[in-house]
């Protein structure tokens, strides 16, 4: 019920089109949804949250959707571009409690 | 600037030799932590520390110890009964009396790459 499942575990995407990845849990008391960002070499870093009182949330190219019915959550980069490509992790936890992470997804954007 | 700093960032280590990697953070957080990474595995918890001289055991803790003496400082120890120590090691914290979203947010070192000749 702790794990958070990520998919799909690599990406290519061609420069100006639309990255999509997908997380799904199972445990109903998470109640904050980040996405990490890592490019080569370096540590994670936050990229965009969710709580599940609202359905969407954007910011700049970045959008997080969130079902909480099914119980899954996306992360879409619009306009992908090369700077974009690094490897992204999404979370979920209770507050105060230790995150639970995905296994990443590797997105290559192409030129 | 405010942020954490792990050293070194790469370590070779010989079989059978402890070494201790450093996590210093000047971010007045309470709470630190130790992960793992393995390509394809993601991130997976090692130890982590609420409070000073306080810490619990993550995921994958055999084979590693911490000390939490220090509010800035959570060195992680990867001892020789670490069967595959090989792995990039990240440390983070949080400020955990954060509330709202905040309270999962956390930052992150620029890793350490351990390797075991």
């Amino acid at each position: 019920q702790q794990q958070v499942k990520q998919s799909p575990q690599s990406l290519i995407v061609q420069k100006g089109g639309i990255s999509i990845i997908n997380c799904a849990y199972e445990n109903t008391a998470f109640d904050y949804f980040p996405w990490y960002q890592q490019f080569p070499g370096k540590g994670p870093a936050l990229l965009i949250a969710i709580r599940p009182d609202v359905s969407e949330k954007k910011e700049g190219r970045f959008t997080i959707s969130f079902n909480k019915s099914a119980k899954q959550f996306s992360l879409h980069i619009m306009d992908s571009q090369p700077g974009d490509s690094a490897t992204y992790f999404c979370a979920a936890n209770r507050s105060f409690q230790k995150l639970v992470f995905g296994t990443g997804t590797r997105l290559l954007v192409s030129p | 600037d405010g942020g954490i700093t792990q050293s070194p960032k790469y370590l070779f280590r010989k079989e059978g030799q402890n070494v201790t990697l450093s996590c210093e953070q000047n971010l007045n957080h309470d709470a630190m932590y130790w992960y793992r990474q393995d390509p394809g595995q993601g991130l997976r918890l090692i130890y982590y520390s609420q409070i000073v001289n306080d810490f619990q055991k993550g995921d994958i803790a055999e084979g590693y110890s911490v000390s939490r003496e220090k509010k800035e400082s959570f060195p992680l120890t990867v001892t020789s009964a670490q069967k595959n120590p090989t792995a990039f090691y990240l440390c983070a914290s949080s400020n955990a009396r954060a509330t709202g979203g905040q309270a999962g947010e956390l930052f992150f070192g620029e890793g350490s790459r351990l390797t075991v000749l």
